[in-house]
Formats: C-alpha cells, structure tokens, sequence
C-alpha cells in the first residue's frame, strides 16, 4: 500500500539553527500539506500545496518558517533559526486533489525537539 | 472560526466494552469529518471519512455517525481489545480548512 514519507523521523536541535524536513507524497497526489502537531494537541495546517502552488501558508510563522514543493512531488519544510517552541512534531499530508470529498493520508512524522 | 472539542480527553476500559468517542464542532457548514487514530510518537491513520451528505460510516468493529445540524460527531468502537489503545482524533473540512481536535486518549486494559 503506498504511503507518505517523511524523514528524519527524529531531529535535535540548538536553537538558533537551521532544520529541514522532507517529505514525499503519495505518487499521484496533487495536493500536499504540512501540519505541526504540539504534544497534547491535534495537528494544526502550516501550508498546503496544490502541485507546485502554494495554497494556502496563512498559518505559517514566514519570518523563520520555509516550504518548497518546486516540481510538485516532494516537499522541504525549513525552519531557520529554530527557536524552543518549535519542538513540535511535523506532518505531511497528501491528498489526490485538495478539496472535501478527498482522504488526506498521513505520513509518520518528524519529531523535533529544540534545546 | 471552526473549533473542534473532543469529551473526553481520556478514557480507560477493560477489554470487550463497547464504548463511544464523541466530537462536537461550533460551525455546522462542514464538507466532511473524518476520525483518526494516532499511536505514540507516530503519524494519524484514518479511520473513517463521513461526507457531509452522509449520516454514518462502519469499518469492522468501528461506526462513525454525523448530525450537522446539532455539530456532533460519534465514533462506536464495539468489543474494544487492548490494540485500540491509542488517541483518537476528530478533524472537520470546511472552507478549504481542516481543523482538529485535541483527541481522546484510550486505554483499553486486558
């Protein structure tokens, strides 16, 4: 069964540096999202993409926070300087067309921890 | 602003109750809910997708319903067994926006 991808699976980090996340959708998908997810809370939309396009980055922290989808297959997610309250962990979603009537299926994540 | 509020936030039960997960949301306009299932540490799987044309949605041991009109969601989990212990999560799709809950966390001792 296809799946997302995503690595690394965990990253530690000083604050003040640069961490990147990747990740590679469904083959098909032409809509990718990014999530952050804080312990204890349900996943929240940093930037949605449609192919190439961005959609949707209303919610992502554009002073320090970067994402690319530049042949619109995979995706990078760039935080740079990472500060303690980005310790978080990082999904990414696919779905084969953005819009209600489609599933969005979840990669396993990437757990950062920021010190 | 749509909010999600999943009761409770935690359950425990011995194994082979049946039990029920419930989520509410503030803005009945929705497209579709869909219920999750995360374990510890690792990324959501979905369980069930109920469009908003829809009124419940059964997987195996699991039966999702919808009211629109009253903004609550039910997830039924029948003969639970210690495997569904994991947090539960509901999320709603309107407005080209998908928002969550907090989850349940359930626990199901042997």
């Amino acid at each position: 069964e296809a799946e997302v991808a995503q690595s690394p699976r965990y990253k530690i980090t000083e604050k003040s540096q640069a961490v990147a996340f990747w990740c590679d959708p469904i083959s098909g998908h032409a809509t990718l999202y990014w999530y952050r997810q804080i312990l204890g809370q349900g996943p929240e939309l940093l930037v949605q993409f449609q192919d190439e396009s961005v959609v949707d980055d209303s919610q992502l922290p554009k002073d320090r926070f970067s994402a690319e989808r530049l042949k619109g297959v995979d995706s990078t997610l760039k935080i740079q300087p990472a500060e303690l309250g980005d310790s978080a962990m990082y999904l990414c979603a696919s779905s084969l067309v953005g819009g209600s009537s489609y599933e969005q299926y979840f990669g396993p994540g990437t757990r950062l921890t920021v010190t | 602003k749509q909010e999600v509020t999943q009761i409770p936030a935690a359950l425990s039960v011995p194994e082979g109750e049946n039990l029920v997960l419930n989520c509410s949301f503030t803005d009945s306009a929705i497209y579709n809910l869909q219920w999750f299932r995360q374990d510890p540490g690792k990324g959501l799987t979905s369980l069930l997708l109920i469009q908003s044309s829809q009124r419940e949605q059964t997987s195996g041991r699991l039966n999702a319903s919808l009211d629109k009109s009253s903004g609550r969601s039910t997830l039924y989990i029948a003969a639970s067994q210690p495997g569904d212990s994991a947090t539960y999560l509901c999320a709603v799709y309107n407005n080209n926006d998908m928002r969550f809950g907090a989850g349940t966390r359930l626990t199901v001792k042997p």
